[in-house]
Order: C-alpha cells, then structure tokens, then sequence
C-alpha cells in the first residue's frame, strides 16, 4: 500500500512487559514522528526521526522510551517495562520534510492495553 | 500548559449548514496551522493548512481562518455532509531546531453532522 503502516493494530500486555510498536512510513518519506493520543487528550508529540540525522527526543516521557529507525525507513518504539498509563494509541507519521507546510500522513495507530 | 486549545470537545450541526471548528493558542512562535480529521479507528488524515502569513485559506467547501492577533483560529465547513462526521484537531506547527519541525495539537473536537 502506498500508506503508513502500523504493527500490531493491537497490543495487550502485562504491566512489567516490554514492547515494541512498528511502524512503515511512506516510501520516500524522509521525517517520521512518533506520537500517543491517551483517553480524551490530543496528539502528544514523542519523538522525531529525520534522515541521518540525530533524532529529537525531547518528547518522550521517560527513559523506558525509545526509539529507532533502521536504514531511514522502518521504525520501532520500544517500551521497556511498560505501566498502566503507557495505555494509549501511539500513531506513527511520516513526510516529506523539506515541503514547506511539512503535512504529516499518519498511520491507523497501535492501540495499547497496559493491565 | 496546553498550547492549542480546542474549547469544544462535540458539536452538531444540521445538514447543508455551516460548520465552525474553533482553535486557540498560545504560543506566537507558531507559524503555521493544520487542521486534521480523524475517523474512529484510523490515523488522522491532512484537511487544510494556513501559513501565518495569510489570513485565509480556502480548499471546496473547507476554509480555515486565522486571526493572529487573536491568536485565534477556525474552520469552516460549508454545506454540511453527513461524511464530515469525525474528529477535527487542531495543529500549530514551529520549528525547534536541530532540523526538527514539530507540529502541537489540540484534543480535538467531534463534530456530527445530522441528516
């Protein structure tokens, strides 16, 4: 497909688990951005990956959030013993970042249950 | 501290009328504006951007407005459709340096469009 894609659309884990979350932007999408829509919030914003360029992370939460992109296409968000209040939707989004208006085509999200 | 406020969580409105999305902000080193819609389960799709350079934007039946002194925004949707039901959130985007360019969103507001 031609759009962002997201892996798994699902995910229920135990509190103390690891995961990892994938995302697959759009082919010749330089930028990807991670974000978590939690219960009744907006779009938080988590971290920026750009070319080979060092990523911004100034909007993950917490150490036990990180992220890679390998080769500058597919991405993985990683949280390592995940809480309760990790519960969210995290959406993956990609452009192409010298477009001046930088419009970010977003992926469906990976909804995450934390019991 | 929320940046972009989206003060209405609903709104209703009647077919074939006019639909006015509001959006606040705070922060003036915001220099352009996006509105996104969101259906359930899939990720937020791009509707219409303004710089903040001008004042309006128009695309069909979908115009957004921007009042800078206000720090004030607003789309316009007109007429109606029952396919406009969604989520619309508000996006202020700036740039942060270090090459990233990082969009702030508002919690958004659900819009139903009755038949």
């Amino acid at each position: 497909g031609a759009g962002v894609s997201q892996s798994p659309s699902n995910k229920v884990t135990e509190k103390g688990k690891d995961v990892e979350l994938r995302c697959d932007p759009i082919s010749g999408h330089t930028a990807l951005y991670w974000y978590r829509q939690s219960l009744g919030q907006g779009l938080e914003f988590l971290i920026y990956f750009q070319g080979n360029s060092a990523p911004d992370k100034s909007g993950l939460p917490s150490d036990r959030f990180s992220a890679e992109r390998t080769g500058g296409s597919v991405s993985t968000l990683t949280i390592q013993r995940t809480q309760q209040e990790d519960s969210a939707v995290y959406l993956c989004a990609s452009s192409l970042a010298r477009v001046s208006y930088n419009e970010q085509f977003f992926g469906p999200g990976t909804r995450l249950t934390v019991l | 501290d929320q940046q972009v406020k989206q003060n209405s969580p609903s709104l209703s409105v009647q077919e074939g009328r006019i639909s006015i999305l509001n959006c606040d902000y705070t922060n003036s080193m915001f220099d352009y504006f996006l509105w996104y819609k969101k259906y359930p389960a899939e990720g937020p799709t791009f509707l219409i951007s303004i710089s903040s350079i001008k004042d309006k934007n128009e695309d069909g039946r979908f115009t957004v407005f921007l009042n800078k002194s206000a720090k004030h925004l607003s789309l316009h949707i007109v007429p109606s459709q029952p396919g406009d039901s969604a989520v619309y959130f508000c996006a202020a985007g700036k740039y942060s340096g270090a090459g990233s360019y990082q969009l702030t969103f508002g919690k958004g507001t659900k819009l139903s469009v009755i038949p």
